[in-house]
């Protein structure tokens, strides 16, 4: 199976941070990785496909990059309703697999 | 309204068996790949079982392979989750979820229920 470590786990910033996940797969999955926003009580949230292409109406200031076995996810400027738990998932090769999430928290 | 809505779950003793039902609307449930993913209290997400929008192919995490089983009837716009064989590390919240943007593995899962809690004890 894939695996897809993420880092931090855990990750404090303040309102206007510029903030940056890794996740990083055990093998390669070319550009096939989602991300996703979980809040408290929610259902998560698709931000990003495919690695790159932002979901409809999910802000601006959320950006993916990387295909291979490296990939980012960039908020450029931490918005209050940002702070959340993200997860990437990859979608290459069954078993799906998500990575073990990064929380972020207010500083 | 694009809308999923899981039920089904409750408390069920180790070796039992459970079935959990989506219900979905608000667009056309036939052409689209569906998706079970859970929760456990407290821990992250794990996929646990995808099926094709024509039944014709499904897969499965191991931890779940050979107990579980999804299916959908798209003449009731409703995918289900057989769960034989139950496990204490079963417990979870069972959300399902589809991929409406078009293939799940371009374009990921865009839209998920609320979910279903699932308790083996």
């Amino acid at each position: 199976d894939i695996q897809l470590t993420q880092s931090p786990s855990f990750l404090s910033a303040s309102v206007g941070d510029r903030v940056t996940i890794t996740c990083r797969a055990s093998q390669g999955i070319s550009s096939d990785l989602a991300w996703y926003q979980q809040k408290p009580g929610r259902a998560p949230k698709l931000l990003i496909y495919a690695a790159s292409t932002l979901q409809s109406g999910v802000p601006s200031r959320f950006s993916g990059s990387g295909s291979g076995t490296e990939f980012t996810l960039t908020i450029s400027s931490l918005q209050p309703e940002d702070f959340a738990t993200f997860y990437c998932q990859q979608l290459n090769t069954y078993p799906w697999t998500f990575g073990q999430g990064t929380k972020v928290e207010i500083k | 309204e694009v809308q999923l809505l899981e039920s089904g779950g409750g408390l069920v003793q180790p070796g039992g068996s459970l079935r959990l039902s989506c219900a979905a609307s608000g667009f056309p449930f036939r052409s689209y790949g569906m998706n079970w993913v859970r929760q456990a209290p407290g821990k992250g997400l794990e996929w646990v079982s995808y099926i094709t929008y024509s039944s014709s192919g499904s897969f499965y995490a191991d931890s779940v392979k050979g107990r579980f089983t999804i299916s959908r009837d798209n003449s009731k716009n409703t995918l289900y989750l057989q769960m034989n064989s139950l496990r204490v590390e079963d417990t979870a919240l069972y959300y399902c979820a589809s991929c409406t943007g078009g293939s799940c593995y371009y374009y990921g899962l865009d839209v998920w229920g609320q979910g279903t809690t699932v308790t083996v004890s």
